[in-house]
């Protein structure tokens, strides 16, 4: 019930742009999005509800395909302050849980 | 605001002792969770409450683990009694919402070493 993520780690350029998935096994009503520092709690990104909505936050956007129970974190131009592990959380249509996914170890370098 | 606070921020106990783990929400916020975050599997929900009324405690490992709400601005943790593989970081969040559709905000945790 845990969604995967992919990649499980990236390492980019300052500059570079990345992708971040994650898919899940259940019809899913909605996806958050968050972002982890070393030894940090992990702070809130974005939520994506059902119906394919793409969301943006600065240079960081996201989708969510409810069809396929995928969503993809989109990050442009890197920065050294986007190094972290970014997490997605996916709620079920069905039921009550909340799961984090395996998460995305991101690192960029100068 | 102060955002979510908890503590205390390190304990190191021995196997067989009590262990509880104090948060306070957000204040105005509804939903209260508790994780738990460990290399091996990752960021776990353990409980969650809405109103001070436990959702879905499904997370929760064993009967060794208790979650308590009794008002809202105010929440424990409890482990009794503690054993080395509960060795983690324990997260609280704080909602505005119920989980569907709510942004969660983290406390800074507390890191648990069970000896």
């Amino acid at each position: 019930q845990q969604p995967v993520q992919s990649p499980q780690a990236v390492i980019l350029r300052e500059g570079e742009d990345a992708v971040i998935n994650c898919s899940s096994s259940k019809a899913l009503y909605s996806v958050h999005w968050y972002r982890q520092k070393h030894g940090e709690a992990p702070v809130f990104l974005m939520i994506l509800l059902k119906g394919g909505e793409q969301k943006g936050h600065e240079k960081i956007s996201a989708s969510f395909n409810e069809k396929k129970q995928q969503s993809s974190l989109y990050l442009t131009a890197s920065q050294l302050s986007y190094s972290g592990t970014y997490f997605c959380g996916t709620e079920a249509e069905a039921g009550n849980q909340f799961y984090f996914g395996t998460g995305t170890s991101l690192t960029v370098i100068p | 605001d102060a955002g979510v606070i908890q503590s205390p921020r390190h304990e190191v106990t021995e196997m067989g002792q009590e262990v509880t783990l104090r948060c306070k929400p957000i204040s105005g916020h509804n939903s209260l969770f508790w994780y738990r975050q460990t290399m091996m599997r990752g960021l776990e929900l353990l409980i969650y409450f809405n109103n001070n009324v436990p959702i879905d405690d499904s997370g929760m490992p064993e009967d060794r683990f208790s979650a308590k709400m009794p008002n809202a601005s105010f929440s424990t943790l409890k482990i009794q009694p503690s054993e080395p593989r509960d060795s983690a970081v324990y997260f609280c969040a704080s909602s505005l919402l119920r989980v569907r559709g709510g942004e969660q905000y983290f406390g800074p945790g507390t890191r648990l070493t069970v000896t």
